[in-house]
């Protein structure tokens, strides 16, 4: 499984567009890459998915450089109910989650 | 939309006891994940379940089992519970298998609390 690596924590204020990147050096081909957000006490919501490239929904973007070794989730526009953890995770189709550490995200007025 | 409904919320047990705690998935969805958040931790996978049939297994203990029953939804049976079984449990499911990629939508959690 590709082990993924993001920062702990990262602080921010409204309004402001927030990047978090993580790294997935030994990522595979069939691999796709993840995004979950967990508030706490609560279960992980899937924020976004790609392969390559960009893929852009209502709620964020998600950056792919052609080597795949990094992504980079945006997210537009923060508020506060944007303060969460979020997971970078790498796996292929149907197979289980490997959590890694995820990133804290303060977002302050 | 159906989310993933998983029962009870909360559980509270004594040291050696037994927990049945249960996920019944997004209607359509054929495939179970189970996971445990300790306080503090990161998720952890369990085991899954496709098709009624066990597809993996992670650092589940023995003293745990589970089952996928043939309308989908998952029970995960807890035997002889330790204070170290205290945790959150997330059910996740997802959609048939019609491509490469999948996506795991996660439940509400049980938090089981061990005394």
């Amino acid at each position: 499984l590709a082990k993924t690596t993001q920062p702990i924590s990262m602080d921010s204020y409204e309004g402001q567009e927030v990047n978090i990147t993580c790294s997935h050096n030994n990522i595979a081909t069939n691999d796709y890459i993840t995004w979950y957000q967990q508030f706490p006490s609560q279960g992980p919501r899937f924020i976004i998915q790609g392969y390559k490239t960009k893929v852009t929904n209502e709620v964020a973007s998600l950056f792919i450089p052609a080597d795949r070794k990094s992504s980079t989730l945006s997210l537009p526009r923060v508020s506060l109910s944007d303060t969460a953890v979020y997971y970078c995770l790498v796996a292929k189709g149907y197979s289980t989650l490997t959590f890694g550490k995820g990133t804290m995200l303060l977002v302050s007025p | 939309a159906a989310g993933v409904i998983q029962s009870p919320r909360h559980l509270i047990k004594e040291k050696r006891e037994t927990a049945t705690l249960k996920c019944y998935p997004i209607p359509r969805h054929d495939t179970v994940y189970w996971y445990q958040q300790g306080p503090g931790q990161d998720p952890q996978f369990l085991i899954s379940f496709y098709e009624k049939m066990q597809s993996d297994k992670g650092s589940i203990p023995d003293r745990f089992s589970a089952q996928q029953f043939s309308d989908y939804h998952s029970e995960l049976n807890m035997s002889s519970l330790e204070l170290g079984d205290s945790a959150l449990y997330f059910c996740a499911s997802s959609p048939p298998r019609t491509g490469g990629r999948d996506t795991q939508y996660f439940g509400p959690g049980t938090r089981l609390t061990v005394l």
